[in-house]
């Protein structure tokens, strides 16, 4: 248990489809992350929220819509997504994004994209 | 961020220490040495950190050599359920770039 709840575990949906991954944090921390792993290939950071703030936006397409409703929670809202987004969605959290403060990850979301 | 280097796979015998080398040579003065695991079908679990200090917690040893240069994950007594790819991370700021880690296989 590492104190990081997402939701789904799994995921499939078409490429019309909308939905959202949620993740929820019992750490008390300030930050939140959503990272992208797709099969084979390394963790790719995808969104960074600090105090509620967008900080990092890592050239990510805007068919993936983050939003961080306060310092808990954290969701990621997908529409007309394409079959090369099928992956593993994880989301982590720190107590600030500073040098000397560790991620914890949950357990992700697989989607997969029909 | 300072580049890491790993080797892409270890064994282990269960019971015995396992060592993880990295070598981040391009570190610079200010950035800390992160470790992580991942499980199948797992997300990362954060390990140990240090900046320059050996660091020692209920899950493993990390030591740092003086130059900083590189380091090593210790496991003081593998078991099967460490099976798993062991990533080593420097990063300046918040952005955590990870490489293709160790895979560590613990052998019975």
């Amino acid at each position: 248990e590492t104190g990081v709840t997402q939701t789904p575990r799994h995921l499939v949906m078409g490429m019309t489809n909308k939905k959202s991954l949620k993740c929820e944090q019992h750490l008390g921390h300030n930050a939140m992350y959503w990272y992208k792993q797709s099969a084979k290939k390394p963790l790719e950071l995808m969104f960074v929220y600090s105090l509620e703030e967008r900080v990092e936006n890592n050239s990510v397409p805007s068919r993936f819509s983050p939003e961080c409703p306060n310092s808990s929670h954290l969701f990621l809202h997908l529409h007309t997504l394409q079959p090369e987004d099928s992956a593993l969605y994880l989301c982590a959290s720190s107590q600030l994004t500073g040098p000397n403060q560790p991620q914890h990850f949950g357990d992700g979301t697989r989607l997969s994209i029909l | 961020d300072a580049k890491t280097t790993q080797p892409t796979s270890m064994d282990c015998a269960e019971g015995r220490a396992a060592n993880l080398p990295c070598n981040h040579s391009t570190i610079s003065g200010n950035e800390y040495v992160y470790w992580y695991r991942q499980i199948h079908s797992q997300g990362p679990q954060y390990i140990i950190h240090g900046l320059k200090n050996n660091e020692t917690n209920e899950m493993a040893s990390l030591i740092i050599t003086e130059d900083r240069k590189s380091s090593t994950l210790i496991l003081p007594h593998a078991t099967l359920r460490d099976t798993a790819v062991y990533y080593c991370i420097v990063p300046g700021t918040y952005k955590y770039i990870f490489g293709t880690g160790t895979r560590l296989k613990v052998l019975a």
